[in-house]
C-alpha cells in the first residue's frame, strides 16, 4: 500500500493568516500517461462526510474558495489556505488514487488561534 | 445533481455480518468510467477505502479485509451494496459510499455516512 504521512496533526492559525499542511507519498504518484499526480485533498467538518477540495494535487474543485491551493514537488503535497476564515475550522485529509487501495494520510486538525 | 445514501443496520453483533446499501440518484453505474466506493472512517479516525465497484462490475478491495468483503451492483436499482462478515468492535465506524467519475479519480460525491457500531 501507499503510505500517506501528513503533518502536522494539528494546526492553530489567527484568523486572515497562512495555514499549510503538508502531506508525502511513500511512493511517486506521477502517472506518467498524463503527466498528472493522483493526489487530492479534503476538508471534513464535524458530523459532516469529507468535502473534495483539490484533485490532480492542484486543481481546485468547482466552487472551493481560491484561498485554497495545491502544490507538489516530487512525493511532497502541500495544501495551503492564504488567509483562513472561521469557516476553515476542520480537519484536512490528503489521499493518492494513484494505486489500489486507495490511502489517506493521517489527518490535519485547523484551529483558530 | 448526484447524492448518494446509505442504509443498513446501527448495531451489529460481533461475528454477524453486516449489510450495507447505498442507494445513489443523477449518473448511471452503466456509465463508462463511473465508480462507487465504500469507505470507513472509526471515530477520530482518518477514512479507509474499502471496496470499489466499477461501471463494468470490476472490483477492488481492501487486500487486509478482502477475505471478509463483497460488493456488488444493481445498475437497475441504482444500488451498491457492501457486505462484511465475522464484525468484530473493532469494525465500529461511520461507512460511507462516495462517487467517481472517471477511472482512478478522487471521490466526488460522498454520502452523509451510516454509524454502524458493533457490540454484543
Amino acid at each position: 500500500d501507499i503510505v500517506m504521512t501528513q503533518s502536522p496533526e494539528s494546526l492553530a492559525v489567527s484568523l486572515g493568516e497562512r495555514a499549510t499542511i503538508n502531506c508525502k507519498s511513500s511512493q511517486s504518484l506521477l502517472y506518467r500517461a498524463n503527466n498528472k499526480k493522483y493526489l487530492a485533498w479534503y476538508q471534513q467538518k464535524p458530523g459532516q462526510p469529507p468535502k473534495l477540495l483539490i484533485n490532480w494535487a492542484s486543481t481546485r474543485e468547482s466552487g472551493v474558495p481560491d484561498r485554497f491551493s495545491g502544490s507538489e514537488s516530487g512525493t511532497d503535497f502541500t495544501l495551503t489556505i492564504t488567509s483562513l476564515q472561521a469557516e476553515d475550522v476542520a480537519v484536512y485529509y490528503c489521499q493518492q488514487y494513484h494505486s489500489s487501495p486507495r490511502t489517506f494520510g493521517q489527518g490535519t486538525k485547523v484551529e483558530i488561534k | 445533481q448526484i447524492t448518494l445514501k446509505e442504509s443498513g443496520p446501527t448495531l451489529v453483533k460481533p461475528t454477524q455480518t453486516l449489510t450495507l446499501t447505498c442507494t445513489f440518484s443523477g449518473f448511471s453505474l452503466s456509465t463508462s468510467g463511473v465508480s462507487v466506493s465504500w469507505i470507513r472512517q472509526p471515530p477520530g479516525k482518518a477514512p479507509e477505502c474499502l471496496a470499489l465497484i466499477y461501471w463494468d462490475d470490476d472490483k477492488r478491495y481492501s487486500p487486509s479485509l478482502k477475505s471478509r468483503l463483497t460488493i456488488t451492483k444493481d445498475t437497475s436499482r441504482n444500488q451498491v451494496v457492501l457486505t462484511m462478515t465475522n464484525m468484530d468492535p473493532v469494525d465500529t465506524a461511520t461507512y460511507y459510499c462516495a462517487h467517481s467519475g472517471t477511472v482512478r479519480n478522487a471521490f466526488d460525491i460522498w454520502g452523509q455516512g451510516t454509524m454502524v457500531t458493533v457490540s454484543s
